[in-house]
This record gives structure tokens, sequence and C-alpha cells, in this order.
């Protein structure tokens, strides 16, 4: 249980282009799902948290109008990155947590994203 | 807001020995501490985590302890074995402005050498 899938798996667009990128929980129901951005061989940053059916709250230096993200439903949130340029190549992970079950949060396989 | 130290950055063990990754936090209401393994490419996968009630905990091989008042936790991985190697994450989750918000460290290369 607990699986968490993006797609796609990998994407590559040209600058000035929007990418979208979904995120669901398969055999759960996320009440929150997380962001992050992941730069080769650095650390995960958090991006932004969705909770279902409210706003995102994004961390400071993360421009909401660039990086739209929609949690519509309990199992689906999507990030869009507005507007790419080749600064925006990342690997971008997204997480899952059903808070009735505690902290724990679950991690999608990731999106690599090249913006040329 | 939060702020977690993680190190050493790389470490590198003999088949057999063991390894200890640090980290530091600064957040005293942080009350989870989840320790992620991510191979290269991959999602990061939980290994074990604690809460600030719990001072130690194990699993087989991997250990994790906590010190509340020093804010520092480890993880402790014995008679490591060439599948071990990864990039290891230690994090802290608290509440920041009425949600919950999770702080990854670094990250530790781990490299078992066979």
């Amino acid at each position: 249980g607990a699986v968490v899938s993006q797609h796609p798996s990998r994407v590559i667009c040209k600058s000035g282009t929007s990418v979208k990128i979904e995120c669901r929980s398969l055999d759960f129901q996320a009440t929150t799902m997380f962001w992050y951005r992941q730069f080769p061989k650095q650390s995960l940053m958090l991006m932004a948290t969705s909770n279902e059916g409210s706003k995102a709250t994004y961390e400071q230096g993360v421009e909401k109008d660039k990086f739209l993200i929609n949690h519509a439903s309990l199992t689906l949130s999507t990030l869009t990155v507005t507007s790419a340029h080749p600064e925006d190549s990342s690997f971008y992970i997204c997480s899952a947590r059903e808070k009735a079950w505690g902290d724990e949060q679950y991690f999608g396989p990731g999106t690599r994203l090249t913006v040329t | 807001g939060e702020n977690v130290e993680q190190h050493p950055s790389t470490l590198s063990v003999q088949e057999g020995d063991s390894a200890v990754i640090k980290c530091t936090y600064s957040d005293s209401a942080s009350n989870y501490f989840p320790w992620y393994k991510q191979e290269l490419g991959k999602r990061p996968q939980l290994i074990i985590d604690i809460r600030s009630n719990v001072g130690e905990k194990k699993d087989q091989r991997i250990a994790v302890t906590l010190n509340k008042t020093a804010k520092h936790f480890s993880l402790h991985i014995t008679e490591t074995q060439p599948e071990d190697s990864a990039v290891y994450f230690c994090a802290a989750t608290g509440s920041s402005g009425g949600y919950q918000k999770v702080t990854f460290g670094i990250g530790t290369k781990l490299q078992v050498i066979p």
C-alpha cells in the first residue's frame, strides 16, 4: 500500500513553454501533498505544501506564479512549470501524506525536467 | 525556520563495518525525525523514523538515536553490505505557520567497499 505515482517520468521542453507534472496517490487519500525540487547531488528542497481543496503554501523564494500547484482531489496534485527556462531543469519529486496515518510521507518516483 | 545539518557528506566503510551519520536540528518544536535512503535517480525510501518521545529505535541492522536536549539524532548501520551504498537523508518535521513541514539534511553519500 501507500503508492505514489508521478507522470511523466522524464520530459524535455523548449524554453518559454509550460509543463505539467502529475502526482497521484494510487491506494490512499492524500490529505497533504508536497512538492520538492532536487538538483544533482543535492538535498530535497521543499517548494510548496498543498492540502486538498485549498491553496498551496509556497516556501520562501518559490514563485507561485511560475510554479502553479493544484490539489483538486484527494488523489491528485499537479505542478505546472510556466514559461520554463533552462535553470528550471531539475528533478521534481512529490510526496503524499494521509493525516490519519501520522507523519510519514510517501514519495513519488520523480520527474526529470530538461528545458532546452 | 528549521535548520537541519548533516555530516559527514561522504562516508566510505569496509563491508561488515558500522556506519554512523549524524544530524542536528534547530527547532525544539520538531517532533518527528525520519531517515531516507535514496539510490541514484530513484525516489527517497523511508528506512527508519523516530518520534520525540522516544530516545532510540532499532530495526535489524539499522538504529536511530535521538537526544532532544542536544537537538541531535543519529543513524547507525551495522554489518554494512554493498547494497547499503546510497545517499542517506535525515529530516526533521515540525509545525510552521499552522502546517507541517519537513526539512531535509544535505545528505550523506555512503559507499560500502566490498
